[in-house]
């Protein structure tokens, strides 16, 4: 079965801080993976969308990297600011549908 | 620029009751897609459309329909709601199948 799972579930931070968000899956066979910020109340919003032989794609503060041997992924954030919290959500592309994962929800306090 | 524009953004219905949840964009993308998203868990495909005329079962269709007249509206259509289809619906739309999405700001549906 196609999975997508992420971790950790939540995080909290401190402003100006650094933090990584997993993600590994079983989606066979594979075509893209992408990560996607969602606000509180808003639609998801794109970040980055890799192909299997990308392995690293960055987009301002916000770096992902893939390794398809081991099906990871992970999302780096660079010196955190408050309007980074929101849900991180992985989600990997084969044909329709997309499989998403459930998300990591980021605090980013003061 | 609009986007993808969703309305209502927030309904209560009684169950029984139907109604149609409203997704038009303007950047002249084939394909559209209605996902719902419940709490914990990550985004479900419902009906999808790769062009005008052209639509699609997703993971969770029951209880919902669609159509696909032009290229800019997708309506999706419950016909008798149940409290299993509270819910935060999403509508998108992409250039291409394997391309970026780009999410409507969802509708809040609860069913009583």
């Amino acid at each position: 079965k196609n999975q997508v799972e992420q971790s950790p579930q939540s995080l909290i931070i401190l402003e100006g801080k650094n933090c990584t968000l997993q993600c590994n899956y079983t989606v066979s066979p594979f075509s893209n993976l992408r990560w996607y910020k969602q606000d509180t109340g808003r639609g998801p919003v794109s970040l980055t969308i890799m192909t299997f032989s990308e392995n690293t794609k960055s987009n301002g503060r916000y770096t992902a990297t893939l390794d398809a041997d081991t099906k990871q992924s992970s999302l780096h954030i660079t010196a955190s600011q408050l309007s980074d919290s929101a849900s991180y959500i992985c989600v990997v592309s084969v044909n329709t549908p997309l499989v998403f994962g459930k998300g990591t929800r980021l605090s980013v306090i003061a | 620029n609009a986007g993808v524009t969703q309305t209502p953004k927030f309904r209560i219905l009684k169950i029984g009751q139907s109604m149609t949840l409203q997704c038009t964009q303007d950047m002249n993308h084939n394909y559209m897609y209605w996902y719902r998203q419940d709490p914990g868990m990550g985004l479900k495909l419902i009906y999808y459309s790769v062009g005008a005329g052209i639509t699609d079962k997703g993971e969770v269709p029951n209880g919902y329909n669609v159509s696909r007249s032009t290229t800019e509206d997708f309506p999706l259509r419950l016909e008798l709601a149940a409290p299993s289809q509270t819910s935060v619906y999403f509508c998108a739309s992409s250039y291409a199948e394997k391309g970026g999405y780009t999410f409507g700001s969802g509708t809040r549906l609860t069913v009583v």
